[in-house]
């Protein structure tokens, strides 16, 4: 158990509508990334956030969006969806602000259909 | 950016040491070396990183070549459970902003047989 919680495990849903995913990064942890896997694909970078503010971001969607709270935790809004879009998305968390080791949440497995 | 090269696949008795090989040529002089592994579909674990040195943890040894062009990951006694992609990854600062990420390969899918 890395500590670190990503609901929903998983979420169906259809195209075209939107949803939100949660994180909860480890106690401490002020930075949060989010990462997209698509089946049988590596791990694509999407965005990383430090202590409320955007620290980082990869190659996330316009359609994406992402903010973290004062109490650290995260969510990653994904609107518009596509049949593409289908992927387990991961939430993980280190302590400082520049990428060192990286604890990583069990993902959610978003299916759009 | 710099880029991780891995093989696709290895193979592995049980038992017997893994040693899992990443060539990053164009790494740059303050860039350090991670590793981390994903068992099928769980979130991405931790191994081991170094910078020039070798590093060694409880759960493997990391070896940088002089020229730090490559590493490789040793998994002293390789076990079913250890049975995992392998990523290595290069962490990339740019000094431009801080548009930093880090960039994921494919891995190397291990298999460690009985």
């Amino acid at each position: 158990d890395s500590g670190v919680t990503q609901t929903p495990k998983h979420l169906i849903t259809a195209t075209g509508q939107r949803v939100t995913l949660r994180c909860s990064p480890r106690s401490g942890d002020l930075s949060v990334y989010w990462y997209q896997q698509s089946l049988d694909q590596g791990l694509q970078f999407l965005i990383q956030y430090y202590n409320g503010e955007e620290r980082a971001k990869g190659n996330i969607l316009e359609r994406f969006s992402a903010q973290q709270f004062p109490d650290l935790h995260s969510e990653l809004n994904l609107s518009s969806l596509e049949l593409g879009d289908s992927a387990l998305y991961f939430c993980a968390s280190s302590s400082t602000g520049s990428q060192d080791e990286q604890y990583f949440g069990p993902g959610t497995r978003l299916t759009v259909t | 950016d710099a880029k991780t090269t891995q093989p696709p696949s290895m193979d592995c008795a049980e038992g017997r040491a893994a040693n899992l090989p990443c060539n990053h040529s164009t790494i740059s002089g303050n860039e350090y070396v991670y590793w981390y592994r994903q068992i099928h579909s769980q979130g991405p674990q931790y191994i081991i990183h170094g910078l020039k040195n070798n590093e060694t943890n409880e759960m493997a040894s990391l070896i940088i070549t002089e020229d730090r062009k490559s590493s490789t990951l040793i998994l002293p006694h390789a076990t079913l459970r250890d049975t995992a992609v392998y990523y290595c990854i290069v962490r990339v600062d740019r000094r431009a902003g801080n548009n930093r990420k880090l960039i994921w390969g494919l891995g190397t899918s291990l298999a460690v047989n009985p």
